[in-house]
């Protein structure tokens, strides 16, 4: 168990310009999670994937914003046309169906639009 | 919809005393509670969580929390912290069907020498 990991660790863009992260979850993990932390907030829901099912959105993902997991393992988040309010750090979760299971967090990306 | 509440945005306490951090939670649905522990620059880590059964949770670190349902608490207490217990921590709320978390907006705990 490597855990979940996210790749890169920061970034800074200019806005206007696309940028994309990625997630690698738990290997066994069929469910994965994005959420959003801005400064002094607690994290707050983005989506969610069920294999490669992207079955729920928050009204937080604008249209700039899209999520894929193609083959049920690793994910990918776009921000296209980046905004100074996109700036946070993006983390993302896995966890197991069965019930309400443990969502394991990885340790983010933090962006900043300039 | 769910909401959770933290009631206080920093917690400062000396090493070796207790620390109570708290939570409330609205939800009109079964909610299932968690607290986790974010370290600087890092990722959330799990502490404990609340299913079902007993209402007293214990957790990594030294850490447990009380489920209180006719007050909509969460608590979480350790009778004694350390210097390493110093990082921010959340208290989250489940309970749908895909688990998404409902967090609060997270607790500044500092433990002074």
């Amino acid at each position: 168990d490597t855990g979940v990991s996210q790749d890169p660790r920061h970034k800074i863009t200019k806005r206007g310009q696309n940028v994309t992260f990625r997630c690698d979850p738990i290997s066994e993990h069929n469910r994965l999670y994005w959420y959003r932390q801005t400064l002094g907030q607690g994290p707050e829901f983005l989506t969610y994937f069920q294999n490669e099912a992207q079955l729920e959105k928050s009204r937080l993902l604008s249209d700039r914003f899209s999520a894929e997991r193609p083959k049920g393992s690793f994910s990918t988040l776009e921000i296209q046309r980046t905004e100074q309010g996109d700036s946070a750090m993006y983390l993302c979760a896995s966890s197991l169906i069965q019930g309400q299971e443990t969502q394991y967090f990885g340790p983010g990306t933090r962006l900043l639009v300039l | 919809a769910q909401s959770v509440t933290q009631l206080d945005s920093q917690v400062p306490v000396f090493e070796e005393a207790p620390v109570e951090l708290r939570c409330n939670y609205s939800s009109s649905v079964s909610v299932y509670l968690f607290w986790y522990v974010q370290y600087p620059n890092q990722g959330l880590q799990l502490l404990l969580k609340y299913l079902s059964g007993s209402t007293l949770v214990k957790g990594i670190n030294g850490f447990e929390a009380e489920f209180n349902k006719s007050q909509t608490s969460f608590h979480l207490r350790k009778p004694s912290v350390h210097i390493s217990d110093t990082a921010e921590y959340f208290c989250a709320a489940g309970g749908t069907s895909y688990g998404k978390l409902t967090f609060g907006q997270g607790t500044i705990l500092t433990v002074h020498p």
